[in-house]
């Protein structure tokens, strides 16, 4: 059964400074990851999708990378402002059958960024 | 930009009472999921649909659960007689291929 884990549970950084947000999953057999942000009392909204077959995913100040073999993800974010405030979640697919695929997630880094 | 979109956005309930949760995908997306996130813990799967019928669900989706994609937009989830321990946040998520979106969410709310 796959488990992800992520490391630490909660961050506090001034703000400026460069973060790495760790995740770690433990069967390696995985088709992509994905990092996903959530705001207090709110939904998920999808960061970054990487590919098993890639090393690095960027998307503005957020830089993804994957390294199945270990089994483990880290999400850089450079230059943090207040605003990236949040909690932090990466989730791994299980497919499910006919096409679907059912992700499990873990349970977030807690993000705050002190102005 | 398309999104997913979830109503209510949060329903109160009384405990054996039937609630329905509403989405409503992206347009040209073909699978469809429905997760929990109970308050402090991690987002767990309950159901995938695919081509008007149940792909894979979860030990939590039991009988008292139910999907339905009554026309070519909505989707719903379906308790038929709810518990206290299904308060829970409730999300929505579609894709076409890799890449699921999920929607905002309906708080429920078992009293």
């Amino acid at each position: 059964k796959q488990e992800v884990t992520q490391i630490p549970a909660a961050l506090s950084v001034p703000e400026g400074e460069n973060l790495v947000l760790n995740c770690s999953f433990t069967d390696s057999a995985i088709y992509n990851l994905q990092w996903f942000r959530q705001d207090p009392g709110k939904g998920l909204t999808s960061l970054l999708l990487i590919q098993s077959s890639q090393r690095e995913q960027t998307s503005g100040r957020l830089n993804a990378s994957l390294d199945k073999s270990s089994g483990r993800s880290t999400l850089y974010i450079a230059a943090s402002q207040p605003g990236d405030s949040a909690t932090y979640l990466c989730a791994v697919p299980k497919y499910s059958g006919a096409g679907s695929y059912q992700l499990t997630f873990g349970k977030g880094t807690k993000l705050s960024v002190i102005p | 930009e398309p999104e997913v979109t979830q109503t209510p956005s949060h329903q109160v309930t009384q405990m054996g009472q039937e609630v329905i949760l509403r989405c409503v995908p992206i347009s040209n997306h073909l699978y469809f999921y429905w997760y929990r996130q109970i308050l402090g813990q991690k987002v767990e799967f309950l159901v995938s649909f695919y081509n008007n019928e149940i792909s894979e669900k979860s030990e939590i989706f039991d009988d008292q659960f139910s999907v339905e994609r009554p026309d070519g937009s909505n989707f719903t989830l379906k308790i038929r007689s709810t518990k206290l321990e299904d308060s829970a946040m409730y999300f929505c998520a579609s894709t076409l291929r890799s890449e699921q979106f999920f929607g905002p969410g309906t708080r429920l709310t078992v009293l």
